[in-house]
């Protein structure tokens, strides 16, 4: 099974924007609209910040949108803060093979 | 208020079998499909197993097919993992998850335990 494929990582300085890439395939980003974003810091488990490309669950801060076009979905941080500093992993349903998939993984340093 | 609290993990022989329980509460356990989803330590996150609220749609991952089975009680609030033919590769902390509905097509949703972490090592 192949896992989506994220960058390995992606830096900011405080109050900037950074954006993270998790590409697929048809059998998963590109024909359904179920990608998810996972923030995880060491030591905790994961807590969802994205579902279904652009819903945000409550309590999520609106500083973290999601997009999608073709089999890549991206997830944006605005007004990147310390806070932010964390592993973020994508995930998607995946039609056929392996149903559900998670992306390779990015560490967020805020320089 | 969701709580899952897993179990069942530990320190265990190549070869040799474990099962991990998930116990939820806080929710109406029977509506919603849940997931077995692992990290080996230093690892990312992998996704084990899912099973839809009444068993009828399981899938597993490529790496744990045939080898382990999920299952759940919904009159217990229980879900469960039946490890077998347990590989060094197996370690890892193991999540239990809550989907975000009953069936296909599976979006986790924000509620995780903290997981129970098996070590496989002769």
């Amino acid at each position: 099974q192949s896992a989506l494929t994220q960058p390995a990582s992606v830096s900011g300085s405080p109050g900037q924007s950074i954006t993270i890439s998790c590409t697929g395939t048809s059998r998963d980003i590109g024909d359904y609209d179920y990608v998810s974003w996972f923030q995880q810091h060491p030591g905790k488990a994961p807590k969802l910040m994205i579902y279904d490309v652009t819903s945000r669950p409550s309590g999520v801060s609106n500083r973290f949108s999601g997009s999608k076009s073709g089999n890549t979905a991206s997830l944006t941080i605005s007004g990147l803060q310390a806070e932010d500093e964390a592993l973020y992993y994508c995930s998607s349903y995946r039609s056929s093979g392996t149903l559900y998939v998670f992306g390779t993984g990015t560490k967020v340093s805020v320089l | 208020e969701v709580h899952l609290v897993e179990s069942g993990g530990g320190l265990v022989q190549p070869g040799r079998s474990l099962r991990l329980s998930c116990a939820a509460s806080g929710f109406t356990f029977d509506d919603y499909a849940m997931h077995w989803v692992r990290q080996a330590p230093g690892r990312g996150l992998e996704w084990v197993s899912g099973v839809s609220w009444d068993s009828g749609t399981i899938g597993y991952a490529v790496s744990v097919k045939g080898r382990f089975t999920i299952s759940r009680d919904n009159a217990e609030n229980s879900l469960y993992l039946h490890m077998n033919s347990l590989r060094p590769e197996d370690t890892a902390l193991y999540y239990c998850a809550k989907d975000m509905g009953g069936d296909y097509p599976w979006a986790l949703s924000e509620f995780w335990g903290q997981g129970t972490l098996v070590t496989v090592s002769s």
